[in-house]
């Protein structure tokens, strides 16, 4: 299947600060990436759909001016939780996916928040 | 996207054949059935989807019934690295891509 990789695959940060995660397909073109996050013994939650060039899509009680999305290029996406606080701590993962084709995700970020 | 059912765990003994049913009773002309597995603290991994035929591939065969109310996910040979949390999901796949809606999935434990 196709890769997607995250970076980091870890991130500790101090309470107030901003933390940018990577994804990128590395062997094909993403024209849409999704981001889900994962709370401790929960399911995946999808938080935004970006496509490239475009804005993304943001679920309902999902903060777009907390979660920027950046989808600038075909093979990257990033996500970026400005003004982190410890309620957002969590795993997030990504997904990618060219038009009409499987998703596949990356092995996610854990993010904690001191 | 179509509501998804699934028993919340098995347990398989290695080298036996795991079996994961799956309830999609409402699932429409256009959905295709998708199975992901998430291993402990790692992203989900795509194993096969299907439309109305079964289908096999390296990792496992899918079988849909022929209503498409409900399908089965077949891993033929359980190993203890098959453990994990097993997801059913229906999506269409027009178009753009389609977003994934992950339910609780079936957590499946092999055991020797």
């Amino acid at each position: 299947g196709a890769v997607v990789s995250q970076h980091p695959s870890r991130v500790i940060c101090k309470s107030g600060t901003s933390v940018k995660i990577e994804c990128r397909s590395l062997d094909f073109q993403a024209t849409t990436m999704f981001w889900y996050r994962q709370f401790p013994k929960q399911s995946l939650m999808l938080m935004a759909t970006s496509n490239e060039g475009s804005k993304a899509t943001y679920e309902q009680g999902v903060e777009k001016d907390k979660f920027l999305i950046n989808h600038a290029s075909l093979t990257l996406s990033t996500l970026t939780v400005t003004s982190a606080h410890p309620e957002d701590s969590s795993f997030y993962i990504c997904s990618a996916s060219a038009p009409e084709e499987t998703q596949y995700f990356g092995p996610g970020t854990r993010l904690l928040v001191l | 996207d179509a509501k998804t059912t699934q028993p919340p765990s098995m347990d398989c003994a290695e080298g036996r054949a795991a079996n994961l049913p799956c309830n999609h009773s409402t699932i429409s002309g256009n959905e295709y059935v998708y199975w992901y597995r998430q291993i402990h603290s790692q992203g989900p991994q795509y194993i096969i989807h299907g439309l109305k035929n079964n289908e096999t591939n390296e990792m496992a065969s899918l079988i849909i019934t022929e209503d498409r109310k409900s399908s089965t996910l077949i891993l033929p040979h359980a190993t203890l690295r098959d453990t994990a949390v097993y997801y059913c999901i229906a999506s269409s796949n027009t178009g753009t891509a389609s977003k994934l809606t992950f339910g609780t999935g079936t957590r499946l434990q092999v055991t020797l």
